[in-house]
């Protein structure tokens, strides 16, 4: 079984459309993040929780919207869907004191 | 503005031989880089890593080089296999800070 497991994996929506997108993660590590790729930018930031209680902005976080319901998973909302948040979604976790990061299979949205 | 550039979009190299992928970086608080691979239809891995206290990193047929006075960073793969085509992505971080700036990536393709 993967370590780290994203849902969906594949999703179109339209515009205005509420969607969630969830992270679940057997590898016990507190550090989990979301990141977005778009074609020639590389993958950007979207937030990211160090612990249960403890979540941070990243560099593009206008949007978007996370929870972290236990050490295990962490979701990702856009509260409206816009167009240009089309885009694959990763999901990362690593481990306390360690730069390693351990991606899940990414989530291919599209918003219409 | 980015902060991690890698400025060739692809490569391709005769198995067999060397490939050279770069990275340059802006930040000189940037003080910890790793190169990660990504296949199509997975989340990137973790390839090799390096500390800016060290100019070379080695693991196996993978050679990471460090130059902190041009900013910039190196990977070398050799001898490259056909199994080694894929998207390559450097990151950057500063030490403690467990966040990441990616570049947008190379692909390398491994001609058999």
């Amino acid at each position: 079984d993967a370590d780290v497991t994203q849902t969906p994996r594949n999703r179109i929506t339209k515009t205005g459309k509420r969607i969630m997108l969830e992270c679940s993660q057997t590898k016990g590590h507190d550090r989990m993040y979301w990141y977005r790729q778009d074609p020639g930018l590389g993958l950007q930031l979207i937030y990211y929780s160090f612990d249960v209680k403890d979540i941070n902005k990243g560099e593009i976080s206008d949007g978007y919207s996370v929870s972290r319901q236990a050490q295990a998973k962490f979701s990702l909302s856009l509260e409206s869907a816009i167009p240009n948040q089309t885009a694959l979604y990763f999901c990362a976790t690593s481990d306390v004191d360690s730069e390693k990061q351990y991606f899940g299979p990414g989530t291919r949205l599209t918003v219409t | 503005d980015q902060q991690v550039k890698q400025n060739s979009p692809s490569l391709s190299v005769q198995e067999g031989r060397i490939s050279i992928l770069n990275c340059d970086y802006t930040n000189s608080m940037f003080d910890y880089f790793l190169w990660y691979k990504k296949y199509p239809a997975e989340g990137p891995t973790f390839l090799i890593s390096i500390s800016s206290i060290k100019d070379k990193n080695e693991d196996g047929r993978f050679t990471v080089f460090l130059n902190k006075s041009a900013k910039h960073l190196s990977l070398h793969i050799v001898p490259s296999q056909p199994g080694d085509s894929a998207v390559y992505f450097c990151a950057a971080s500063s030490s403690g800070t467990y966040k990441y700036i990616f570049g947008t990536g190379t692909r390398l393709k491994v001609l058999a």
